[in-house]
């Protein structure tokens, strides 16, 4: 069990336009989900905080308006990049933490790889 | 200043042999450390999980040690194996839900 999805694996796409990442719980409900950002031979920083029903929770530095996040259900969190640019390139991973049941463990995604021409 | 601090950055090692990887935080209050290991484009998955009162935890040949006293952890991987190459990383949760991520080791091992 506990096993979190990630769709696109892959994506490129042209500067200016918009990407829309998902992030799914299989097999488990979770009210909170995570995006982070990992650039190469970094380690994972977190970007936002997703709570199903209300509004994200943003890190210091990042731009809620140009990284979008979606909580509709307690089990699809969606982040889009918004007119994105050459620098938004990177890999982007979730995780979600089991609404009940699980402690604070949070389960990771397989992560997508964004490519900005 | 990051509160998780990994040693080595990175390690090559044959086939076979044994290795150990450490681990130092500052995070307080502490709740929990775990380690990851994170195939290249993969997101990480959990190895190992310890909380404050326990000493050791082994997952195959995985032994992660914890000595809270001192906040340091260690993982030592044995006989190690090709599947074993992958950057393995240190996570330590407080006692809030919130992670702090070490920067990883990237083991490389060669036949």
């Amino acid at each position: 069990g506990a096993v979190v999805s990630q769709h696109p694996s892959r994506v490129i796409c042209k500067s200016g336009t918009s990407v829309k990442i998902e992030c799914r719980s299989l097999d488990f409900q979770a009210t909170t989900m995570f995006w982070y950002r990992q650039f190469p031979k970094q380690s994972l920083m977190l970007m936002a905080t997703s709570n199903e029903g209300s509004k994200a929770t943003y890190e210091q530095g990042v731009e809620k308006d140009k990284f979008l996040i979606n909580h509709a259900s307690l089990t699809l969190s969606t982040l889009t990049v918004t007119s994105a640019h050459p620098e938004d390139s990177s890999f982007y991973i979730c995780s979600a933490r089991r609404t009940s049941g699980g402690g604070n463990e949070q389960f990771f995604g397989p992560g997508t790889r964004l490519t900005v021409l | 200043k990051n509160q998780v601090e990994q040693s080595p950055q990175s390690l090559i090692i044959l086939e076979g042999k044994n290795c150990t990887l450490q681990c130092n935080y500052t995070v307080s209050p502490f709740s929990n450390l775990r380690w990851y290991k994170q195939d290249t484009g993969r997101g990480p998955v959990s190895l190992t999980i310890m909380t404050f009162s326990e000493n050791t935890k082994s997952n195959g040949r995985y032994t992660a040690t914890l000595d809270a006293d001192t906040k340091q952890s260690s993982l030592h991987i044995t006989a190690s194996q090709l599947s074993d190459s992958a950057s393995y990383i240190c996570v330590v949760t407080d006692s809030w839900g919130k992670l702090q991520f070490g920067a990883g080791t990237q083991v490389v091992v060669t036949p």
